[in-house]
Parts: structure tokens; C-alpha cells; sequence
């Protein structure tokens, strides 16, 4: 069974840098594409961006200017870099696996960052 | 970027009525790559619907999608209470391609 599991910091300050990580266990990371996802409090849920394994990395263009994501094939993890953060990056952050037709088939719990001073 | 808006944006029922939620995209999207999600307060999405029309594993029959183009539908022919929850339609595409998501049909007891 594919399991996902986001780590990081819970809390980060404005214009500093949130880091991430999604490690996968039960599977490879292999011929898949992961992405990130982030969801506002009581809001719907936002595209960050997704690599596949490769190291190929598509972002939404809203983001991309802040965000790096990254991949340790040897660790099975992915990870989410997303600078100058403001109160607006305050977010559940979700990592989650595309496959058939990129559908995101698993997902991980979320983690809650919040941006404050 | 394609915008995806779902209607309505709640919707009230009762256990063993049927359930129709809508998805609209502001251009024509690939069925291929257009998915629905349910979500549970304080839980991750779970994939429903894929390909426009095919369950992901372990999804009730009572779960089924269609459309094409620019209009999709999920649909839940009788509620169960585990059913009231949110629901995301969900595409890839576009020109950068990216997803985007729908806002959300909140789907409660009545």
C-alpha cells in the first residue's frame, strides 16, 4: 500500500522560505508524477506544482517565480521549496501521486504551515 | 488557465435521494484528464472519478461521471451518510498545462 507522509515546519515567518518534504513509502517514485497541493483554511484546494521522476517540474504560474520542487530518488522523497512566504502561504500543504491520466490517486494527511511572526 | 466552476455550491439532501453535481469549464477540457474528489472535514481528497467516467478502486457504483467538452457531471444515484462531504472536479490541461480545480459543492444532510 503507497503511503505518503509530508514533514516540515509548522510554523514559518514572512518573507523567510517553507520547506517541505513528502516521503514515499510502498512504492517507488518511479514513472509517476508528484505533486504538490496546498489548501487554505476552509478554502478549496490550489495546484502548486509536480515532477516527475525524471526531475522534469511543471508549476503553476502564480507560483513558479517562489517555488522549487525537488526529488531524492535514494530517500523517496520529494520536496517543496516556496519563498518570500506571506500570511497568504498559510495552508495545508499536501503531497500527492498522479497516475492514470494524472489523476491523483494517493495523497498524504496534509501538514498545517502557518506563516506568522 | 482553464477555470473549472462547479454548481451548486450546496447542495441539500437526504440519505437514498440522488445526488447531481455540476463542473463547467471556461474551455473545451480532454476527458482523459478530468477527475472528482471527495473531501471529509480534517482528511486529504480521495479520488472518485477519473477519466471523466471511470471509478477509482474501491469506488461504490453508486459513484458514476459524465460529460464532455465543457460540461461534467458526478453523480450519486442514492446517498448513503457517508456521502456528505465536499466534492472537487479536478483537470489537466490548458496552455502552460497545469490543474485546476474546481471551487467546490458542499453536499449536506438536509
Amino acid at each position: 500500500q503507497v503511503q505518503l507522509q509530508e514533514s516540515g515546519p509548522g510554523l514559518v515567518k514572512p518573507s523567510e522560505t517553507l520547506s517541505l518534504t513528502c516521503t514515499v513509502s510502498g512504492g517507488s517514485i518511479s514513472t509517476y508524477y508528484w505533486s504538490w497541493i496546498r489548501q487554505p483554511p476552509g478554502k478549496g484546494l490550489e495546484w502548486i506544482g509536480y515532477l516527475y521522476y525524471s526531475g522534469t517540474t511543471i508549476y503553476n504560474p502564480s507560483l513558479k517565480s517562489r517555488v522549487t520542487i525537488s526529488v531524492d530518488t535514494s530517500k523517496n522523497q520529494i520536496s517543496l521549496k516556496l519563498s518570500s512566504v506571506t500570511a497568504a502561504d498559510t495552508a495545508v500543504y499536501y503531497c500527492a501521486r498522479g497516475a492514470q491520466q494524472l489523476a491523483l490517486d494517493y495523497w498524504g494527511q496534509g501538514t498545517l504551515v502557518t506563516v506568522s511572526s | 488557465e482553464i477555470v473549472l466552476t462547479q454548481s451548486p455550491g450546496t447542495l441539500s439532501l437526504s440519505p437514498g435521494e440522488r445526488a447531481t453535481l455540476s463542473c463547467r469549464a471556461s474551455q473545451s477540457v480532454s476527458s482523459r484528464y478530468l477527475a472528482w474528489y471527495q473531501q471529509k472535514p480534517g482528511q486529504a481528497p480521495r479520488l472518485l472519478i477519473y477519466a471523466a467516467s471511470s471509478r477509482a478502486t474501491g469506488i461504490p457504483d453508486r459513484f458514476s461521471g459524465s460529460g464532455s467538452g465543457t460540461d461534467f457531471t458526478l453523480t450519486i444515484s442514492r446517498l448513503e451518510p457517508e456521502d456528505f462531504a465536499v466534492y472537487y472536479c479536478q483537470q489537466y490541461g490548458g496552455s502552460p498545462p497545469m490543474y485546476t480545480f474546481g471551487q467546490g459543492t458542499k453536499l449536506e444532510i438536509k
